[in-house]
């Protein structure tokens, strides 16, 4: 159980356009939904934390106005990358939570590799 | 500034070693630290761990927690070339339990 879905799990785009990122949690329903950033070789880097129903809370240094975080259901969140840029080829991952639970452990999706030409 | 430190960034070792993999943090609100194991895609979940001193074993694999020290270490014990991944060390924060990721240790096991 506890399956983390992303669509689509690759993307190149050029610069200049937008580009959607799914997010879905197959079998429970995530309050929270978490995404991340991980450039070659580095960690993974929180972008921003969304519950249910809510605007997305971006941390420091995330345009906001850049990318859009949608999560308007309890299975599926969106991130949208505006007016996409070499600079923001990455590789973009979920995860997905449900805080109802006594021991809510994030689950990750499998990630989204974004590159812009 | 919370942060999470692992060391050693890469190491190289034979089949059948034993390794040991170092976590250390320095957060404000600690909820628990967990390790990730991540191959080629998302990171898969080993272990958490809130309460010192206490072992959490799984086949091979074990990892301790030292609130006092604020760290964590990995344990791999006869290593395989399937155990070949970059190790992640995160601490989740008790606000909104946001998880704050080290660099990550990349272990590479030779035959």
């Amino acid at each position: 159980g506890a399956v983390v879905s992303q669509h689509p799990s690759w993307v190149i785009c050029k610069s200049g356009t937008s580009v959607k990122i799914e997010c879905r949690s197959l079998d429970f329903q995530a309050t929270t939904m978490f995404w991340y950033r991980q450039f070659p070789k580095q960690s993974l880097m929180l972008m921003a934390t969304s519950n249910e129903g809510s605007k997305a809370t971006y941390e420091q240094g995330v345009e906001k106005d850049k990318f859009l975080i949608n999560h308007a259901s309890l299975t599926l969140s969106t991130l949208t990358v505006t007016s996409a840029h070499p600079e923001d080829s990455s590789f973009y991952i979920c995860s997905a939570r449900d805080d109802r639970l006594p021991y809510n452990e994030q689950f990750f999706g499998p990630g989204t590799r974004l590159t812009v030409l | 500034e919370d942060k999470v430190v692992q060391s050693p960034l890469s190491l190289v070792v034979h089949e059948g070693d034993t390794v040991t993999l170092n976590c250390s943090y320095e957060v404000t609100n600690f909820r628990s630290l967990l390790w990730y194991k991540q191959e080629k895609k998302a990171p898969t979940f080993l272990f958490m761990l809130t309460s010192s001193g206490i072992e959490k074993k799984s086949g091979r694999l074990s990892s301790i927690l030292d609130k006092k020290e604020l760290f964590s270490i990995l344990n791999i014990t006869a290593t395989q070339t399937g155990d070949s991944a970059v190790y992640l060390c995160a601490v989740e924060l008790g606000s909104q339990g946001n998880l704050i990721f080290g660099k990550g240790t990349k272990l590479s096991v030779k035959p």
